[in-house]
């Protein structure tokens, strides 16, 4: 088990469909972020928040869309996603977006019909 | 810009040491990371190095060398829940270091 809380494990989702993604830490941390990771690769950083603002979009497809409401919690909006976009999605959170290490979720299988 | 490179696969005896290297080529470096991730799992932080030299936690190992732009990770006494892969990464200076960017991870197969 992770300090850092993903839901849902598993989502199947058809094209047209809008559902989210969500991240939750009780670590204290103040930098939180999301990557997208293809099976047999690395994760790929897609957003950054640093204290409740996002600090880093790494050219994401406005189709994502990333939320911080309060510092524990993180969530990524999907809608009118593409089959390419099926993935695992990792959330991770840090003290700081600085030097210390971060801390992976268990992430969301996403599945485009 | 970075890069970072990591062997594909490597494979081992279970009770035997292993060494999983990387080499890297930063803009600006503000410390290694070692992640170990089984397939279909998060990635968990084993080490961080940021000076020269070894850094040890119990059964694993990492080292440094920043004039060579060179890590690597010593796993000892394997054991085969240690199968899985071993994800290299340093942190992007163009984005203040926020940005952690990872090489291509090396997957390790311990048999018996």
């Amino acid at each position: 088990d992770t300090e850092v809380t993903q839901t849902p494990k598993h989502l199947v989702m058809g094209m047209t469909n809008k559902k989210s993604l969500k991240c939750e830490q009780h670590m204290g941390h103040r930098a939180m972020y999301w990557y997208k990771q293809k099976a047999k690769k690395p994760p790929e950083l897609m957003f950054v928040y640093s204290y409740e603002k996002l600090s880093i979009n790494e050219s994401v497809p406005s189709r994502f869309s990333p939320e911080c409401p309060n510092s524990s919690l993180l969530n990524l909006h999907l809608h009118a996603l593409q089959p390419e976009d099926s993935a695992l999605y990792l959330c991770a959170s840090s003290q700081g977006a600085g030097n210390q290490p971060q801390h992976f979720g268990d992430g969301t299988r996403l599945s485009i019909l | 810009g970075q890069n970072i490179d990591q062997p594909t696969e490597m494979t081992a005896t279970e009770g035997a040491i292993v060494q999983i290297n990387c080499t890297y080529q930063t803009s600006g470096f503000n410390g290694l990371f070692w992640y170990q991730q089984h397939a279909g799992e998060a990635p968990t932080f084993l080490s961080y190095n940021v000076l020269d030299g070894l850094e040890e936690k119990g059964r694993f190992s990492s080292f440094l060398s920043r004039s060579k732009g060179y890590s690597y990770l010593l796993l000892k006494e394997l054991q085969m829940k240690d199968s899985a892969s071993y994800l290299c990464a340093v942190r992007d200076r163009d984005t203040g270091f926020q940005k952690l960017v990872f090489g291509t991870g090396t997957r390790l197969l311990v048999s018996p």
